[in-house]
């Protein structure tokens, strides 16, 4: 069965780093494109990035463009997000998803999420 | 970029009634667009797909309809796990965007 296990959330300081990860299985990672989306707490779903199945293509919603990279390992199975220059706004769960196909389609499985907070 | 717009933001109905979900797109996308389902506290889950495919698993009593800038979402019979949260959502190209939502209550 198909399963998505996001990690790294935290409390973390405006203009600081933080890198998540999502683990992952049951199914061939390196066909799949991947995608990062936000969740802010109270409020509607958010794309934030997308990466096709070889790593080749990499978009952005632009309020993230240049503060956050979204990078894969296929050999790991692992997605990441290294996010920099964190902002307060930035606050929110972070659900790693499955394309349906290579990277431009709708998603069909989710991780669980991990919260990030972003406060003094 | 393409906003997409769903109405209403909040439905109220009883189970067994039959609703009916809006997105409209600011732009033209074609087909590409989906439905997701989110509990509280959950991971949205996908109901339908270019418009009118059926997720595996998924219910016979949601159906989607709709291409170029108008699509519904339309639950023939209320069931209480129904009741939840759905978003649109556009794929045809990026940024993807997601409606603000529509939350379905209990009347």
């Amino acid at each position: 069965q198909v399963q998505l296990v996001e990690s790294g959330g935290g409390v973390v300081q405006p203009g600081t780093s933080l890198r998540l990860s999502c683990a992952a299985s049951g199914f061939t990672f390196s066909t799949h494109g991947m995608h990062w989306v936000r969740q802010a707490p109270g409020k509607g779903l958010e794309w934030v990035a997308v990466i096709w199945y070889d790593g080749s293509n990499k978009y952005y919603v632009d309020s993230v463009k240049g503060r956050f990279t979204i990078s894969r390992d296929n050999s790991k199975n692992t997605l990441y997000l290294q996010m920099n220059s964190l902002r307060v706004e930035d606050t929110a769960v972070y659900y790693c998803a499955r394309d349906r196909g290579i990277g431009g389609y709708d998603f069909d499985y989710w991780g669980q999420g991990t919260l990030v907070t972003v406060s003094s | 970029d393409i906003q997409m717009t769903q109405s209403p933001s909040t439905l109220s109905a009883y189970v067994g009634d039959r609703v009916t979900i809006t997105c409209r797109a600011s732009q033209y996308i074609s087909s590409w667009l989906a439905w997701y389902q989110q509990k509280p506290g959950k991971a949205p889950k996908v109901l339908i797909y270019k418009a009118s495919i059926l997720e595996s698993g998924v219910p016979s009593r949601f159906s989607g309809s709709g291409s170029g800038t108008e699509f519904t979402l339309t639950i023939s019979s209320l069931q209480r796990d129904d009741f939840a949260t759905y978003y649109c959502q556009k794929y045809n190209s990026y940024p993807y965007t997601f409606g603000q939502g529509t939350k379905l209550e209990i009347k």
